[in-house]
């Protein structure tokens, strides 16, 4: 079964650059979900898109932001990378219409040195 | 969640063991509950879930139990096995959110002895 695609596996930056992440929802899936996990940490909600609409946003920097696009798939942009920006991140999608579990892919690890 | 650092809770056990792992959850309005499995360098794998009204759910070797009187939950694993180690997050999804974020608790990390 098709699975969350994210990509790239691992990014390198330095501070002040930019990044964007990609994630490619499980087909037929409505809903992506961002979430950002420090080392030893547990996930921490960024931000949620439903139907392409920004639909819940947690404690996701002013730095950062994000879209839906008409093929579902979701970017994460990152600008200005601080040092603390290091981590894994990890996107999740679901449907509405199937059930609320959400399917998280393997993350993106950041490294912003 | 709150962040524990790099210290996580750890809960030894030996292979063909049974493993409780338990898990306190905030907020009294939330309605829905999932167990996540996490692998070094792998994104949360769903494990099994339970609503409010349930106090009991049972799956393939794992049983969630949840006692909402004093916020608690936890996972029960029959005969642990090497392949069962990892980091084990619950989440909890606040009722009335409009979007089911989820809201991880700190995970404990189950190591299994061969």
């Amino acid at each position: 079964a098709a699975g969350v695609i994210q990509s790239p596996r691992h990014l390198i930056k330095e501070k002040r650059e930019t990044a964007t992440l990609k994630c490619y929802p499980i087909p037929r899936h409505d809903t992506v979900y961002w979430y950002q996990q420090g080392p030893g940490q547990d996930p921490q909600f960024l931000i949620s898109f439903y139907e392409k609409m920004q639909s819940d946003k947690g404690s996701i920097p002013d730095r950062f932001s994000a879209q839906q696009f008409s093929d579902y798939h979701s970017e994460l942009n990152m600008s200005s990378l601080e040092l603390g920006d290091s981590a894994l991140y990890f996107c999740a999608s679901t449907s509405w219409k199937v059930k609320n579990i959400q399917y998280f892919g393997a993350g993106t690890r950041l490294s912003v040195l | 969640g709150e962040s524990v650092g790099l210290h996580l809770p750890t809960l030894s056990v030996q292979e063909g063991d049974n493993s409780i792992i338990n898990c306190a959850y905030s907020n009294s309005a939330s309605d829905y509950f999932i167990w996540y499995k996490q692998e070094s360098g792998k994104g949360p794998q769903f494990i099994i879930d339970i609503r409010s009204n349930m106090d009991k759910r049972q799956g393939q070797r794992v049983t969630v139990l949840l006692n909402k009187t004093v916020k608690h939950l936890s996972l029960q694993i029959a005969a642990t096995q090497p392949g069962d180690s990892a980091v084990y997050f619950c989440a909890e999804t606040p009722n009335g959110g409009a979007t089911n974020k989820l809201i991880f608790g700190t995970g404990t990390l189950l190591a299994v002895q061969p």
